[in-house]
């Protein structure tokens, strides 16, 4: 199984900040990787997939890259609504398996 | 517009089954993959099963392999989940999505517990 190892767990930052997350996958995955939002009580929201495309409506501070092993999803300026819980995603192979999630809270 | 509606869901003793159901609308159906991915309480997410655009396809987690069943009826646009001799460790919130996860369904908590 490959494995999805996110990084940070948790972070606490400020409104306006620019905020980076990491996903490194135990061998490379193309760019079969998908980026999702969680808040409290919800279902998961995609914001991006094929490592680097926005899905539709999604807010254009969100952004990701990478290829192979290492993924990164970037907020640009971090919004009050953007405080959640953040998730990767490989498609590549089966089992499709998560990252353990990035816990965003407000400094 | 998409809308995933899952449905199913309860409380169910150690070794019982349900049956959970995904209806969908705003999208050609036949044309995509499906999954089911769940959520035990305060944990992270974990993928469980992918049922091919057919039919033809399935896939599934090791750690409900032989105890689930997915399937589909393309004539309906509905996805099913047959759950059968159920964990404790089952206990979650069950969604459905579309090909990678573009779209999840609201969720449905099945209760595993005597």
């Amino acid at each position: 199984d490959i494995q999805m190892t996110q990084s940070p767990s948790s972070l606490s930052a400020s409104v306006g900040d620019r905020v980076t997350i990491t996903c490194r996958a135990s061998q490379g995955i193309r760019n079969d990787l998908g980026w999702y939002q969680q808040k409290p009580g919800k279902a998961p929201k995609c914001l991006i997939y094929a490592a680097s495309s926005l899905q539709s409506g999604v807010p254009s501070r969100f952004s990701g890259s990478g290829s192979g092993t290492e993924f990164t999803l970037t907020i640009s300026s971090l919004q009050p609504e953007d405080f959640a819980t953040y998730y990767c995603l490989q498609f590549n192979s089966y089992p499709w398996t998560f990252g353990h999630g990035t816990k965003v809270e407000i400094k | 517009q998409v809308q995933l509606v899952d449905s199913g869901g309860g409380l169910v003793e150690p070794g019982g089954s349900l049956r959970l159901s995904c209806a969908a609308s705003g999208f050609t159906f036949s044309d995509h993959s499906m999954s089911w991915i769940r959520q035990a309480p305060g944990k992270g997410l974990e993928w469980i099963s992918l049922i091919s655009s057919s039919g033809s396809h399935t896939y599934y987690a090791d750690s409900v392999k032989g105890r689930f069943t997915i399937s589909r009826d393309n004539a309906k646009g509905s996805l099913s989940l047959r759950m059968n001799n159920l964990r404790v460790e089952d206990t979650a919130v069950y969604y459905c999505a579309r090909g990678w996860a573009a779209n999840w369904g609201q969720g449905t908590l099945v209760t595993v517990s005597s």
